[in-house]
């Protein structure tokens, strides 16, 4: 199916551990965004890319690592997590530049206890 | 960082009411963006804006782009059950590959 799906929609873990959430998009756009979704704080951009192999930071970057190998996956790593990383995770893609408004994933609700 | 400024925080109307929402910034866009966010979705965009002054319409959804290119509006008229949820204004700064959102009007409708 054509789009951009994220993966897993729910993940429980536990302080320390480390959890990858996942990103697909089928249109081949060059850009990719990570964001969290915290009451009281809208939309924070964490990652970015432009293109395959080039990502950069956004307003909230620590504690999180991306990578961009291939255009259509862009997939976020929290090396050890922490309680105050338990938030909605939206990935979004757009074909070229950001004037175009992002296409955005379902969301991954990600508990850390 | 740069900040939008988007207001009310939240609203509570009665269905068929007209609805009004807007963002304000000290910097300068070239584009603005309305998504609306359905609950346990991701935002989905409305309205794009590329020019000071535009006015343009989705439905019964009206927004523009403020003359200074410093603000945006957002316009609901005769408000529906389905209307519920969460609006984002969105603005892409001049010489910049990325946008910025504000922090979301949630929009709830009195039965």
């Amino acid at each position: 199916d054509a789009g951009i799906t994220q993966s897993p929609r729910y993940k429980i873990t536990e302080t320390g551990r480390q959890v990858t959430l996942m990103c697909h998009q089928t249109w081949s756009h060059s850009y990719m965004f990570w964001y969290r979704q915290d009451l009281g704080h809208g939309l924070r951009l964490i990652y970015y890319s432009a293109a395959a192999d080039i990502t950069d930071k956004g307003e909230v970057p620590d504690g999180y690592v991306v990578s961009r190998s291939k255009t259509e996956n862009f997939p976020l790593t929290l090396e050890s997590a922490t309680r105050s990383q338990t938030s909605v995770y939206f990935c979004a893609s757009s074909e070229s530049t950001a004037g175009y408004g992002y296409t955005f994933g379902s969301g991954t609700r990600l508990t850390v206890v | 960082g740069q900040q939008l400024n988007q207001s009310p925080q939240s609203m509570f109307i009665q269905e068929g009411e007209d609805v009004s929402m807007n963002c304000t910034s000290s910097s300068i866009f070239n584009t603005w963006l309305w998504y609306k966010q359905d609950p346990g979705e991701g935002p989905v965009l409305l309205i794009a804006l590329y020019k000071a002054g535009e006015l343009t319409s989705n439905g019964r959804l009206t927004a523009q782009f403020g003359i200074t290119r410093k603000d945006s509006f957002l316009n609901i008229s005769a408000s529906i059950p389905s209307d519920v949820g969460i609006y984002f204004c969105a603005g892409q700064l001049l010489r910049d590959d990325k946008i910025i959102f504000g922090k979301g009007t949630r929009l709830h409708i009195l039965p």
